[in-house]
């Protein structure tokens, strides 16, 4: 079965960290650009971050930039977005994305 | 960088058709765009994508009451014979290799 499952989410404080991992499978991984995409309470869709197949590239949203890192271990089939200095803003729902496709998403929130 | 425009709501009868829009900003008009539900409470599910030319690649068991057509820099999606889980938000979406993914603001689809 073709999927995206991700696991990582919780309740962190302002300021704090917390690692995002997707496990992805049923679909040859190392072929694919990567996404984070993610949605507030009640609002749209915003991508986050994006990963070249082979990691040589990637991607952020400019609210991001220098507090999010997207990685990827093809070995594992699995891409990590690692948030630091997390702000009340951040909390959403973040989702793993292939182009067409989509994980089931966790719960970031960030509140004191 | 591409935006998307969709309006914020539509509403149609049970067993009725609608058709939402999506329109790309000027200069953008070649852009493909994909096309996403999310029901409330759910993650977002993808629906189709729509070429330029109208030609349109659906999702594994997407029902046949959802098609995809394109008019210069607006790509639509109809959906026929109206059902009550039909009711959702209805996201537009544009890529490109080495670039930000772009989502339309959405359309909350209410059916009567």
């Amino acid at each position: 079965e073709v999927q995206l499952v991700e696991s990582g989410g919780g309740l962190v404080q302002p300021g704090g960290s917390l690692r995002l991992s997707c496990a992805a499978s049923g679909f040859i991984f190392n072929n694919y650009w990567m996404s984070w995409v993610r949605q507030a309470p009640g609002k749209g869709l915003e991508w986050v971050a994006n990963i070249k197949a082979d990691g040589s590239e990637k991607y952020y949203v400019d609210s991001v930039k220098g507090r999010f890192t997207i990685s990827r271990d093809n070995a594992k089939n699995s891409v990590y977005l690692q948030m630091n200095s997390l702000r009340a803003e951040d909390t959403a729902i973040y989702y793993c994305a292939r182009l067409f496709l989509w994980g089931q998403g966790t719960l970031v929130s960030v509140s004191s | 960088q591409v935006v998307l425009t969709q309006s914020p709501s539509a509403s149609a009868s049970l067993g009725a058709s609608v058709k939402l829009s999506c329109t790309l900003s000027s200069g953008h008009s070649s852009y493909a765009v994909a096309w996403h539900q999310q029901q409330p409470g759910k993650g977002p599910r993808y629906l189709m994508n729509i070429n330029s030319d109208g030609s349109h690649s659906k999702g594994d068991g997407i029902p046949g009451r959802f098609s995809g057509s394109s008019s210069g820099a607006v790509r639509y999606l109809t959906i026929s014979s109206l059902q009550s889980e039909d009711e959702a938000d209805y996201y537009c979406q544009a890529w490109g290799t080495g670039i930000p993914w772009v989502f339309g603001g959405g359309t909350k689809l209410t059916v009567l």
